[in-house]
């Protein structure tokens, strides 16, 4: 299978734990980026790579999260001190270039208790 | 006025009938145009892009209206299948590329 993965696929922590989510894009694919989904929402745009680097931010991403791409390949979405409105799915999705049409992983669902 | 806007349904229509959904974006220098479809606890899924010129695909037919800042789907001859959500996608360039999301479009094919 070579779409986009995530592990895992669903995650069920207490409110204050960190969570660390992977997503493996499609291996030629050099763009790659996070969403947050909610129950009769869209995806809500969180942050992007470009290869490596972090090109853009949303506002939405508080100081507790941390997303890295390290290689330009695989990444990982990080969220400290767990709060119940971060339970969400947490989509990932990967592109070949800016514009393009994005391919999405089947998402982890995060539930904070 | 938001970015990406979308009546968020439900539509309930029978099975066969013809239905379009309107979505309306508020940056004139947007270039890029998607409609993604969701199923209940799925990923989006790419339907199809939005070209200048309108496009088709079997059932399925995207217009875009650069003057009135809205693109369209039609979908003739609805099938059950067809029941889900509807994304409509809109993307530009800036000092970052921004893709932007519509919260879809709920869809419900009725036998």
């Amino acid at each position: 299978d070579t779409g986009v993965s995530q592990d895992p696929r669903h995650k069920i922590t207490k409110r204050g734990q960190n969570v660390t989510f992977r997503c493996d894009p499609i291996s030629e694919h050099n763009r790659l980026y996070w969403y947050r989904q909610t129950l009769g929402q869209g995806p809500e745009f969180l942050t992007y790579f470009q290869n490596e680097a972090q090109l853009e931010k949303s506002r939405l991403l508080s100081d507790r999260f941390s997303a890295e791409r390290p290689k330009g390949s695989f990444s990982t979405l990080e969220i400290q001190r767990t709060e119940q409105g971060d339970s969400a799915m947490y989509l990932c999705a990967s592109s070949d270039q800016g514009l393009q049409p994005q391919h999405f992983g089947d998402g982890t669902r995060l539930s904070i208790l | 006025r938001k970015e990406v806007e979308q009546d968020p349904g439900p539509f309930n229509v029978p099975e066969g009938a013809t239905v379009a959904f309107n979505c309306t974006y508020s940056n004139s220098a947007s270039q890029s145009f998607f409609w993604y479809r969701q199923d209940c606890r799925k990923e989006p899924k790419l339907l199809m892009s939005v070209y200048s010129s309108g496009n088709e695909d079997g059932r399925f037919t995207a217009q875009l209206n650069r003057a009135s800042q809205y693109i369209s789907l039609l979908i003739r001859d609805s099938k059950l299948s067809d029941s889900a959500t509807y994304l409509c996608v809109v993307a530009f360039r800036g000092r970052d590329d921004k893709i932007i999301f519509g919260k879809g479009t709920r869809l419900h094919i009725l036998p």
